[in-house]
């Protein structure tokens, strides 16, 4: 899988919109964007994926770069629940039944 | 709730023991992961099963073995304790298939500490 780079740590101030930024400069393309998250003394959850489009669920909102060597997960109104290890990471196609390769990702603290 | 149980929740053993951690996967979900997550090396994949074979190997020691049985739940064995094991065991499922979008349902997992 190709590797992605996100920031250690993130701080945001509840119910203000968070941007999580993921760069993978050598994603190919046909690879997706999936987004899990970690929040504390839990297993990962997964949020999100995408292709080339945005996406939009419950949980977040994924916007794709449009050369798609970058990403950002987007959590319009964080809340305390929020505060989390956010992870990037990139799957091929077809590989649904494959392992995940976790990173460092990014923590999320939110402040009330 | 994931829908994947993972038993014990805590285990404190000590060095040079052997411990089995036990996975019950989503109902219907074929394929069982197991990571580890130690402080220093941070979440790693360590083996998979689909449908009671072996799928894929990570960074899985030979001191540790699983295997998943028929009806589809996972015990992950490891021996030969050592400090290091000290870690969060997670499991893993996810569905049958091999579409591009199958996300993985994760256990709450099993906090091992080796003294």
């Amino acid at each position: 899988d190709a590797k992605t780079t996100q920031p250690n740590s993130m701080e945001s101030n509840e119910e203000e919109p968070v941007h999580l930024p993921c760069n993978h400069s050598t994603i190919s393309g046909t690879d997706y964007i999936h987004w899990y998250r970690q929040l504390p003394s839990q297993g990962p959850e997964y949020v999100i994926h995408g292709l080339t489009s945005n996406v939009n669920n419950r949980m977040a909102s994924l916007a794709i770069a449009e050369d798609r060597k970058s990403s950002t997960l987007i959590l319009h109104r964080a809340t305390l629940r929020d505060a989390a290890v956010y992870y990037c990471i990139l799957r091929v196609p077809n590989s649904g039944n494959t392992p995940l390769v976790f990173g460092k990702g990014t923590r999320l603290s939110v402040i009330a | 709730d994931s829908g994947v149980t993972q038993t014990p929740k805590h285990l404190i053993t000590a060095t040079g023991q052997r411990v089995t951690l036990r996975c019950s996967p989503r109902s219907g979900d074929l394929s069982v992961y197991w990571y580890q997550q130690s402080l220093d090396q941070g979440l790693q994949f360590l083996i998979q099963y689909y449908n009671g074979e072996e799928r894929a190997k990570g960074n899985i020691l030979e001191r540790f073995s699983a295997q998943q049985f028929p009806d589809l739940h996972s015990e992950l064995n490891l021996s030969s304790l050592e400090l290091g094991d000290s870690a969060l065991y997670f499991c893993a499922s996810s569905p049958v298939g091999t579409f591009y979008d199958n996300e993985q349902f994760f256990g709450p997992g099993t906090r091992l500490t080796v003294l």
